[in-house]
């Protein structure tokens, strides 16, 4: 248990659904990460926030889109999602950026069909 | 890209010390090296990091050596829950610099 849950852990979703990813971390850090794994491919950062602003959107498609309400919330809205957008999308947070420790959750497994 | 040199796997009998090596020939002075493992279908879980020193926490100890150029991860009595793939990263300490860049790690198996 690392202080960082996400829900739901498992998702199947059709291409034309919405559908969102949660992220709910007990730590009291102000950075939080989306990162997404696919099979077989090392782990991709997504985005970034810091003290629920933006700081970073690597080149993501917009059909994956995130929300941060505050810092201890992180939503992935998913829209229009394509099959080969399943993979496990993985959570994070630290106390701020640069070299602070991050802390994973469980991640959810999304298949898209 | 990843900036480390992990071998693919490794096997390591249970109870026995679990030695994993990392290359990062072109480490900077200031970035440090830090290492997750990651089991099946799981998030990744922090180890340990360090910038030159030594460094031992309650699960791992890292050996750095004095060229920083490679390290050494220890498990020092690995049990079949240390199954797993191992990642070792270096990070710069510059702000700004947020991202954790993965590899493919080093696939870990402990043997009974």
């Amino acid at each position: 248990e690392t202080g960082v849950t996400q829900t739901p852990r498992h998702l199947v979703m059709g291409m034309t659904n919405k559908k969102s990813l949660k992220c709910e971390q007990h730590l009291g850090h102000n950075a939080m990460y989306w990162y997404k794994q696919s099979a077989k491919k090392p782990l991709e950062l997504m985005f970034v926030y810091n003290f629920k602003e933006q700081t970073e959107n690597n080149s993501v498609p917009s059909r994956f889109s995130p929300e941060c309400p505050n810092s201890s919330h992180l939503f992935l809205h998913l829209h229009t999602l394509q099959p080969e957008d399943s993979a496990l999308y993985l959570c994070a947070s630290s106390r701020g950026t640069a070299t602070d420790t991050q802390y994973f959750g469980p991640g959810t497994r999304l298949t898209v069909l | 890209d990843a900036k480390t040199t992990q071998p693919p796997s490794m096997d390591c009998a249970e109870g026995r010390a679990a030695n994993l090596p990392c290359n990062h020939s072109t480490i900077s002075g200031n970035e440090y090296v830090y290492w997750y493992r990651q089991i099946h279908s799981q998030g990744p879980q922090y180890i340990i990091h360090g910038l030159k020193n030594n460094e031992t926490n309650e699960m791992a100890s890292l050996i750095i050596t004095e060229d920083r150029k490679s390290s050494t991860l220890i498990l020092p009595h690995a049990t079949l829950r240390d199954t797993a793939v191992y990642y070792c990263i270096v990070r710069e300490s510059n702000f700004g610099n947020e991202k954790l860049t993965f590899g493919t790690g080093t696939r870990l198996t402990i043997i009974p």
